[in-house]
């Protein structure tokens, strides 16, 4: 299947800082790819949907002053999320959708564990 | 909007055997996806086994097979032969299909099952 590369795979960051967590498709230009937050021994939470060359579509309730996220090529998705608090400390993954139609699967990243102190 | 509902927080079980997992979903549409998605320890998403709504088939995939009932809203996922590898979360996801009218590809993921086998 298409491969989805997601980087850092864990972070560390000070409260108030900023960190920023990338999406690459290796393998296959994405138009849209979408981010989810997974709270411990929970579902996906869909967080955005990310589009190439033009604003992201947040979900109700999700900060897009606090989660922002850039689109810029077919391949790349990043999500910073600025000024970080504990409470933000989770694991995000990004996927990404094989263009092609509707039959296609979106394809995941590996995740990206964030603890903020 | 749609709904999947896995009713069975966790499952267990052993080495060798078989085990279903359950998934129910709620939605008006006629034309859909369904998936299977495994998320072992090391949390990487992996796409188990996906069945088009319109195909009265049961998907199967090497030891994973689907009882897809659409009258029922029901898929679940049946795990033969069962191995250690095996364990992980799984979840269910609905997705609408391209003639279901306001329809969006962004998948409904239920809340997991977690699977643990037993040697």
């Amino acid at each position: 299947g298409a491969v989805v590369s997601q980087h850092p795979s864990r972070v560390i960051c000070k409260s108030g800082t900023s960190v920023k967590i990338e999406c690459r498709s290796l393998d296959f230009q994405a138009t849209t790819m979408f981010w989810y937050r997974q709270f411990p021994k929970k579902s996906l939470m869909l967080m955005a949907t990310s589009n190439e060359g033009s604003k992201a579509t947040y979900e109700q309730g999700v900060e897009k002053d606090k989660f922002l996220i850039n689109h810029a090529s077919l391949t790349l998705s990043t999500l910073t999320v600025t000024s970080a608090h504990p409470e933000d400390s989770s694991f995000y993954i990004c996927s990404a959708r094989v263009p092609g139609g509707w039959n296609t699967e979106a394809f995941f990243g590996q995740g990206t564990r964030l603890t903020v102190v | 909007a749609q709904t999947v509902t896995q009713s069975q927080p966790e499952m267990s079980v052993q080495e060798a055997e078989t085990v279903t997992l359950s998934c129910t979903y709620d939605t008006s549409e006629s034309d859909y996806y369904l998936f299977w998605y495994k998320q072992p320890p090391s949390r990487q998403m992996i796409l188990v086994i996906r069945q088009e709504a319109y195909k009265q088939q049961n998907a199967t995939e090497n030891r994973f097979s689907v009882n897809f009932q659409k009258a029922a809203k029901s898929f679940s996922l049946k795990i033969s032969d069962s191995q250690l590898g095996d364990a992980a979360m799984y979840f269910c996801a609905y997705r609408s299909g391209p003639h279901a009218s306001g329809g969006s590809y962004i998948p409904t993921f239920g809340r997991g099952t977690s699977l643990i086998v037993h040697p």
